[in-house]
C-alpha cells in the first residue's frame, strides 16, 4: 500500500542553519505531494506542495522537489530562523480513497 | 486563514463519561476528516465523510462515532471514555472537487484527557 517515511527527529539546529529533512515515499500511480506543518498548540497548514514529478514547491522560504526516480520529496530552507520551529509532516494523496496519508512527522527545534 | 473550528479545545474528564468534540467548518467543504494524533506526533486517521449523511471508518480502528446531518457540522462522540482514549483529536475539511490535490484544512485541535 501507499506509504510515506520521514527521518526521525528532533532536529535542532542553530540560527541561519541549512535545513533538510527527507522524505520518501511508496506509491502506485502518480500522487500528489505535500509538505504540512504544525507550530505549537497548532492545527497542520499546508506549507507547500507539488503535483507532479519534477514540480518544485516553495513557500516561506521552504522548497522540496517531487524526484519520482528516487521517489523523495525532500524539504529544504537555506537559513532557519527561531519561527521555524515546529513539526514537519510529509504527505501524499491517495487518489483512490481521496485521503492524504502522513509520514510520522519530524520535530525541528532552531535555537538562537 | 481557514475557517474550521474545535470545541472544546481542552477537555479533562472522568472515565465513563459521555463526551462530544465538535467540529464546524464555514467554507462549504464536503468533506470532513477526524485524526488522533497521539504522543509521538503521528498522526491517524479515525473517521471521514464524503458529504451528508455519508460516515466511514478511517485506517485506526477507534470506538468513538461520528454524524454528518449538516455539510458544516462533523461531531466526534465517545459514549464512554477510558483513559485510552487519551489524546489530540484533529478536524480537517476539504473541498470535493478537488480534494485530489490533497490541500486539507485543520482545526486547532481538542486536546481530551481521560482521568
Amino acid at each position: 500500500g501507499n506509504s510515506v517515511t520521514q527521518m526521525e527527529g528532533p532536529v535542532t539546529l542553530s540560527e541561519e542553519a541549512f535545513l533538510t529533512i527527507n522524505c520518501t515515499y511508496t506509491a502506485t500511480g502518480y500522487p500528489s505531494l505535500f509538505w504540512y506543518v504544525q507550530y505549537p498548540g497548532e492545527g497542520l497548514q499546508l506549507l507547500l506542495k507539488a503535483t507532479k514529478a519534477d514540480d518544485k514547491g516553495s513557500n516561506k522560504g521552504f522548497e522540496a522537489t517531487y524526484r519520482k526516480e528516487t521517489t523523495s520529496f525532500h524539504l529544504e530552507k537555506g537559513s532557519v530562523q527561531v519561527s521555524d520551529s515546529a513539526v514537519y509532516f510529509c504527505a501524499l494523496s491517495d487518489w483512490s480513497g481521496g485521503k492524504l496519508i502522513f509520514g510520522q512527522g519530524t520535530e525541528l527545534s532552531v535555537k538562537p | 486563514e481557514a475557517d474550521i473550528y474545535q470545541t472544546p479545545r481542552y477537555l479533562v474528564i472522568g472515565t465513563g463519561k459521555k463526551i462530544t468534540l465538535e467540529c464546524s467548518q464555514t467554507m462549504g467543504h464536503d468533506k470532513m476528516y477526524w485524526y488522533q494524533q497521539d504522543p509521538g506526533m503521528e498522526l491517524h486517521l479515525i473517521h471521514y465523510s464524503y458529504g451528508v449523511n455519508s460516515t466511514e471508518k478511517g485506517d485506526l480502528s477507534s470506538e468513538s462515532t461520528v454524524s454528518r446531518i449538516r455539510t458544516e457540522h462533523f461531531p466526534l462522540t465517545l459514549e464512554s471514555a477510558r483513559p485510552s482514549h487519551t489524546s489530540q483529536y484533529l478536524c480537517a475539511s476539504s473541498e470535493y472537487g478537488t480534494a485530489n490535490t490533497g490541500e486539507l484544512f485543520f482545526g486547532e485541535g481538542s486536546r481530551l484527557t481521560v482521568l
